[in-house]
């Protein structure tokens, strides 16, 4: 398997834009995460699905973030209208309902000026 | 309650030396304690788990120690190497699936 397979790797964009970052996890793992990692905040997490249903989504900012996951094998964070303070490094990670490991993606490094 | 502190935020350790990072938690249904890798540029990567009814797993140079009653876990490096210069988190999970990282430390190992 190649991994959590991340894209873009950077994005750069302007405040105001909408900004779509895509992950497919590693196949048949149950369980999507969306992280956020900045110097000031560490590793936070944003939502997590488990069989594409979201369970958790109190670490999402503001309504300016969601997130979906219509299948097994694909999901989307999407910021609209991005904002400066956005600007991070962006993780999927993947895991399956028999351990608890979880497999990071390389992550997408997002700057919004 | 679902915090999970770490300490140091850094760490210079001379090359062959000891790195000890601790982690100290406060809600005691956690049952699941991993330390994650991160290099310059990646993911996290797993690098050792401990679940509670063990107080020490050893993995190569990577040992986790776990003290339950009092609440912290640490994980200590052997023989550090400059490769293993890198950045360190602890986790607990208390939900199936869902992580509470530590705050990161970040190691140096001097050559």
């Amino acid at each position: 398997d190649a991994g959590v397979i991340q894209s873009p790797r950077h994005e750069v964009t302007e405040m105001g834009q909408e900004v779509t970052l895509r992950c497919k996890p590693i196949s048949g793992h149950d369980y999507l995460f969306w992280y956020r990692q900045t110097m000031m905040r560490g590793l936070e997490l944003l939502i997590y699905f488990n069989n594409n249903v979201p369970i958790d989504d109190s670490g999402m900012p503001e309504d300016r973030f969601s997130a979906k996951m219509p299948n097994a094998s694909f999901s989307t964070l999407k910021i609209q209208p991005s904002e400066p303070r956005d600007s991070a490094v962006y993780f999927c990670a993947s895991s399956s309902r028999f351990d608890n490991e979880q497999f990071f993606g390389p992550g997408t490094r997002l700057t919004v000026l | 309650q679902q915090q999970v502190k770490q300490s140091p935020q850094s760490l210079i350790v001379q090359k062959g030396g000891i790195s000890i990072i601790n982690c100290a938690y406060e809600n005691t249904a956690f049952d699941y304690f991993p330390w994650y890798q991160q290099f310059p540029g990646k993911g996290p990567a797993l690098l050792i788990a401990i679940r509670p009814d063990v107080s020490e797993k050893k993995e190569g140079r990577f040992t986790i120690s776990f003290n339950k009653s009092a609440k912290q876990f640490s994980l200590h490096i052997m023989d550090s190497q400059p490769g293993d210069s890198a950045t360190y988190f602890c986790a607990a999970s208390i939900v199936e699936g869902k992580l509470i990282f530590g705050q990161g430390t970040e190691l140096s190992v001097k050559p």
